[in-house]
């Protein structure tokens, strides 16, 4: 077990850039997270996926971001048209449904020049 | 919505020392209760998790309490070492969905 892994670990964009971010969670967890995180805040809850089915999206989550998680194994985040307010770390997170125990990746930074 | 308070903000302690970080929250009706330490940069790595039904739960040098009844969970770290320093954070979901996280608590062990 590699635990979750996201992948680039950094990411530089010009405004107006998209950007796909892809998480691969430990492999028998059942349920998927995507949180982002901004200098000296706590994670902040973007959306979450059962299995492939996309079960919550927060407001925070504006129509130029995209979440996916096709076979229930993977996932993919997409921002489109950047914007420097979209500079954060994004966190992916995986648990099994019977525990709710989080495991976190490492991240994936993101500046928006 | 469920709000989460850490308290202190940052801590700095001699090597050694015992201490005690404090996690609050607004809504009781929580599924469980986890800790998390985060290094510089990096994610988030699971201390602890404490089910609803628990009242604490021990790894090593870590004792995490949970108060349901006053919204309280305490992060007891004993004989700290220059090692623990990092961000703890909490995290406390009312329900399967998602977690609310507190901002943490940034922790440093003065050799």
């Amino acid at each position: 077990d590699t635990g979750v892994s996201q992948d680039p670990r950094h990411k530089i964009t010009k405004r107006g850039q998209n950007v796909t971010f892809r998480c691969d969670p430990i492999s028998e967890h059942n349920r998927l997270y995507w949180y982002r995180q901004t200098l000296g805040q706590g994670p902040e809850f973007l959306t979450y996926f059962q299995n492939e089915a996309q079960l919550e999206k927060s407001r925070l989550l504006s129509d130029r971001f995209s979440a996916e998680r096709p076979k229930g194994s993977f996932s993919t985040l997409e921002i489109q048209r950047t914007e420097q307010g979209d500079s954060a770390m994004y966190l992916c997170a995986s648990s099994l449904a019977s525990t709710g125990e989080l495991f976190f990746g490492e991240g994936s930074r993101l500046t928006v020049l | 919505k469920q709000e989460v308070t850490q308290i202190p903000a940052a801590l700095s302690v001699p090597e050694g020392e015992n201490l005690v970080l404090n996690c609050s929250f607004t809504d009781s009706a929580i599924y469980n209760l986890q800790w998390f330490r985060q290094d510089p940069g990096k994610g988030l790595t699971s201390l602890l998790l404490i089910q609803s039904s628990q009242r604490e739960q021990t790894s090593g040098r870590l004792n995490a309490s949970l108060d349901k009844s006053s919204g309280r969970s305490t992060l007891y770290i004993a004989a700290s070492q220059p090692g623990d320093s990092a961000t703890y954070l909490c995290a406390a979901p009312t329900g399967a969905n998602n977690l609310f996280f507190g901002t943490g608590t940034r922790l440093t062990v003065i050799p």
